[in-house]
């Protein structure tokens, strides 16, 4: 059965800790996002991979991490830095050779207290 | 810069009737635009990509058009059921630098029965 999976699909932690969100695919597929979503707001993209050992920030890195060791796998670490780190984070993947077309994950959401 | 936009952040249709929703985006020249369908707290859900020579894609009871002229994509949902209450959202895709999308902030649909 392939897809996308996130875990957990909730996540507490007290202000100043870093945490780490993890994804995990097994579409084999070479790309991979991360994004964030707040109340009535869009997705904003974080980081992204086209390949392994490879990413780039998107257009709120600021306080976030990431790496890319395995094609399947590309966690996301917000770190203390991050002023607003309670939200909606989706993890997604797309085939490049594809139509564009991005697999979601189901989320995890984080709340920082 | 870009900007995409979509009408009124929430809809409201009666069951039965025709949904339409709009996506307009500026500073762009899209090669494709795609539709994704989100419910709350789950990731987003490809529906429909259409190509810029295409004037119209129909899938089932979803019909997409796009006018590169005027910048706009409408998405119709025809004899619209409960089940389709949900947010959709619009991604365009440049033909470069289109390793990333970058998202509508979504509109909110609600088939009232």
């Amino acid at each position: 059965d392939g897809g996308i999976t996130q875990s957990p699909k909730y996540l507490f932690r007290k202000e100043g800790q870093n945490v780490t969100l993890s994804c995990e695919q097994n579409l084999n597929h070479d790309a991979m996002y991360w994004y964030r979503q707040d109340p009535g707001q869009g997705l904003r993209l974080i980081y992204y991979s086209q390949i392994v050992n490879d990413f780039q920030k998107g257009d709120i890195a600021e306080g976030y991490s990431v790496s890319r060791e395995k094609k399947e796998s590309f966690p996301l670490t917000v770190t203390s830095a991050q002023k607003n780190p309670t939200a909606f984070y989706l993890c997604a993947s797309r085939d490049r050779q594809g139509t564009y077309e991005q697999y979601f994950g189901p989320g995890t959401r984080l709340t920082v207290t | 810069s870009q900007k995409i936009e979509q009408n009124s952040e929430a809809l409201n249709i009666q069951e039965g009737k025709t949904a339409t929703l709009t996506c307009n985006y500026t500073n762009y020249s899209p090669a494709y635009l795609q539709w994704y369908r989100q419910d709350p707290g789950r990731g987003p859900v490809f529906l429909l990509l259409i190509r810029e020579n295409e004037k119209e894609k129909r899938k089932e009871r979803l019909k997409v058009t796009f006018d590169t002229t005027l910048k706009q994509s409408l998405f119709h949902i025809t004899a619209s059921q409960p089940a389709d209450s949900a947010t959709y959202l619009c991604a365009p895709i440049s033909n470069f630098g289109n390793e990333k999308l970058t998202f509508g902030t979504g509109t909110r649909l609600t088939i009232i029965p």
